[in-house]
């Protein structure tokens, strides 16, 4: 089973640009992954599906600022004109047996 | 536009049995490219997989082994939804319950989420 490993926090300025990383367990660096934002006290909403050659789909009405990129087993999340409402927690998904969720990422606009 | 509208009791007593339905717009249930899920998420804790089910030449459903035992996942083809029973439960399943969809293991739609706290 795959095994997402997040960094727990992120900072960044207002207007600035941030990039998250997800980071797939060895033996599973070809795995396409799916990234989601969960605002505060809300629900988690889908941003994008993510493969390993860094080809990304995503979900309906989310901005061009969010983009998405792969390296090897590292997959890329890239906010660019950070807003105020991109704080929150980001969480990668993949499929092992189950759904397997990194540990997330909580956002900070400074 | 696909929309996950769930509803259920935000309350359930200990020992008793948690269900909650997830009503299915703009994609069927029965669909054989996709799946269907509850996830549940405790206070101030991450995101627990709890199981799906999806239909391709007969109707599958896979189950969390945390879970596995005390919870059911049926579809409803006649009203396009699916639901979530998950019995026997303790304070320890008090959380926020989410479904949603997903399309080749990822998931790509959620519902808007229900708090159910267990509680005498």
């Amino acid at each position: 089973q795959p095994v997402l490993t997040q960094a727990p926090s992120a900072s960044a300025p207002l207007g600035a640009s941030v990039k998250l990383t997800c980071t797939l367990s060895s033996g599973h660096s070809n795995y396409a992954i799916a990234w989601h934002q969960q605002q505060p006290e809300k629900g988690p909403r889908y941003l994008m599906k993510l493969n390993s050659d860094g080809s990304h789909r995503k979900g309906d009405g989310i901005p061009d600022r969010f983009s998405g990129s792969s390296s090897g087993a590292e997959r890329y999340l890239t906010i660019s004109s950070l807003q105020s409402e991109d704080e929150a927690e980001y969480y990668c998904q993949t499929w092992g047996g189950s759904y397997v969720f990194g540990t997330g990422t909580q956002v900070t606009v400074l | 536009q696909i929309q996950l509208q769930q509803s259920g009791p935000g309350l359930v007593k200990p020992s008793q049995t948690l269900s909650l339905t997830c009503a299915i717009s703009g994609d069927n249930v029965s669909s054989n490219s996709v799946a269907w899920f509850w996830i549940r998420q405790p206070p101030s804790r991450g995101l627990e997989w709890l199981g799906r089910t999806y239909q391709r030449s007969k109707w599958f459903n896979e189950y969390a082994v945390s879970v596995k035992g005390r919870i059911t996942i049926d579809p409803d083809t006649s009203k396009n939804q699916f639901s979530l029973h998950l019995n026997s439960v303790t304070p320890e399943d008090t959380a926020v319950y989410y479904c949603g969809r997903s399309t080749a293991a990822l998931i790509d739609y959620w519902g808007q989420g229900t708090l159910v706290t267990v509680s005498s």
